[in-house]
């Protein structure tokens, strides 16, 4: 079975300064690695994934994440923080062949401070 | 639509009433899941479709939940006699892709708000 940890449920940083949100992953198999963002009252949103192609992934809003198979994480980066940012990330595993695609973390809530 | 839509978007129920979730995902989407999500936690997988074949249902936390999506589009869930522990957001998505293809996106709806008083 796999899982997902995000250490940190909360992290403030500095409008400007750069975003680390941090994953790591348990899989028997080699996984496809995802992270969402969901804004208050909103569903979510596909920021990023990793299917075993590039290792460093990517995705919307400036953010990339880059996986790291040997420290089994896929932590998510952005060089510089904009307010808009805030809101609560998912991480998420999906093992290919599997019915339930994806399996989460649960959550790290992004502030930014001005 | 463009997107997966969900309703209602907010429902109270009270202890015990049965409450219907309806879900419609993008046109032309085969693949379905229900996810569950409390508060301050990250969704839980309840269930899937295939087209109009359940395919997992291995999620729903007891049999007081159903869900079902007769003509493989509009979907379902169900839940009977609801308790103050099924209080959370049920968050629908879809995908266009069978399960298994290579990390096909799954698009999620805004979710259903449930509270039960």
């Amino acid at each position: 079975a796999q899982s997902v940890t995000q250490l940190g449920s909360h992290v403030s940083v500095s409008e400007g300064a750069l975003v680390l949100l941090r994953c790591n992953y348990s899989s028997s198999v080699p996984p496809y690695l995802f992270w969402y963002v969901q804004y208050p009252n909103q569903g979510l949103q596909l920021l990023l994934k990793y299917t075993s192609a590039a290792t460093l992934v990517k995705g919307i809003n400036g953010f990339e994440a880059e996986f790291k198979k040997s420290e089994t994480s896929f932590h998510l980066t952005k060089p510089s923080a904009h307010m808009s940012d805030a809101a609560e990330y998912f991480c998420a595993v999906s093992v290919p062949g599997s019915a339930r695609q994806l399996t989460f973390g649960s959550g790290t809530q992004l502030t930014v401070l001005p | 639509g463009a997107g997966v839509s969900q309703s209602p978007r907010y429902k109270v129920a009270k202890r015990g009433q049965d409450v219907a979730l309806r879900c419609d995902p993008i046109s032309g989407h085969v693949s379905l899941f229900w996810y569950q999500q409390a508060l301050g936690q990250g969704p839980e997988f309840l269930t899937y479709f295939q087209n109009e074949a359940q395919l997992d249902k291995s999620g729903l936390p007891s049999d007081r939940f159903f869900a079902e999506r007769p003509e493989g589009s509009v979907s379902t869930l169900k839940i009977q006699r609801t308790q103050q522990e099924d209080s959370a957001v049920y968050l629908c998505a879809s995908s266009l892709a069978l399960q298994g293809s290579s990390g096909n996106t799954i698009y999620f709806g805004e979710g259903s708000w449930l509270t039960v008083v």
